[in-house]
């Protein structure tokens, strides 16, 4: 099956920096790779996705990039401020049977110090 | 539109005992997920469905019953608490396969076992 490795598990900046997350794949079949960012006490949201025809997306300051070669996708976030402080999950997702079968990473703790 | 809502926030049962996670979303989609999400191991698939009365396991089923008898609920059912069940649970949905597994995320319900 699918393995999603995620690093680092957590990751301090000073707010203004940037911040980059790193995540690999292991199934040449996985298609759409999303990522998600919970805040304390929350259930998980999307902040960006990424399809496997795609190498780059940006919006505002979050970008993806998606290596399809090497299996791996990174999160990068420029100009951090403190309201992005969470933890960040990576996945990889792949059509299995009936259904899109999701795999996340275990998850990057981002603290941006003001 | 709530999106997915689930009751309750937070719970503690005793050894042995059982109970309902309850889930509901009003996007009116047909598939709905139960995870769990430990501490440095990310989220791990319960159980999922891909319509009113059809339900299948998913990585971590041992422990746990699900049941959809409707397009909007998916409750969860612990018929014996075990310590090894304290988690924070995550109930998501989506409107299918065309939307490649991007999920919403309930606002979780902390269990603890003792």
């Amino acid at each position: 099956g699918e393995n999603v490795e995620q690093h680092p598990s957590t990751l301090s900046v000073q707010e203004g920096d940037s911040a980059v997350i790193k995540c690999t794949y292991s199934d040449s079949a996985s298609n759409y790779f999303p990522w998600y960012k919970q805040e304390l006490g929350k259930g998980p949201q999307l902040i960006i996705d990424i399809r496997s025809n795609v190498g780059e997306k940006k919006d505002q300051r979050i970008a993806v990039t998606l290596n399809k070669t090497a299996k791996h996708f990174s999160l990068h976030i420029t100009e951090t401020q403190p309201e992005d402080s969470a933890v960040y999950f990576c996945a990889a997702s792949v059509r299995s049977g009936g259904y899109q079968k999701v795999t996340f990473g275990i998850g990057t703790k981002l603290q941006v110090i003001p | 539109n709530a999106g997915v809502t689930q009751t309750p926030k937070f719970r503690i049962l005793k050894i042995g005992q059982s109970m309902t996670l309850q889930c509901t979303q009003d996007m009116n989609h047909n598939y709905m997920y139960w995870y769990r999400q430990d501490p440095g191991m990310g989220l791990k698939l319960i159980y999922y469905s891909v319509g009113a009365g059809i339900t299948d396991k998913g990585e971590v089923p041992n422990g746990y019953n699900v049941s959809r008898s409707t397009t909007e609920d998916f409750p969860l059912r612990l018929e014996l608490a075990a310590p090894s069940q304290t988690s924070v649970y995550f109930c998501a949905s989506n409107p299918g396969l065309a939307n490649n597994g991007w999920q919403f995320f309930g606002p979780g319900t902390r269990l603890t076992v003792l």
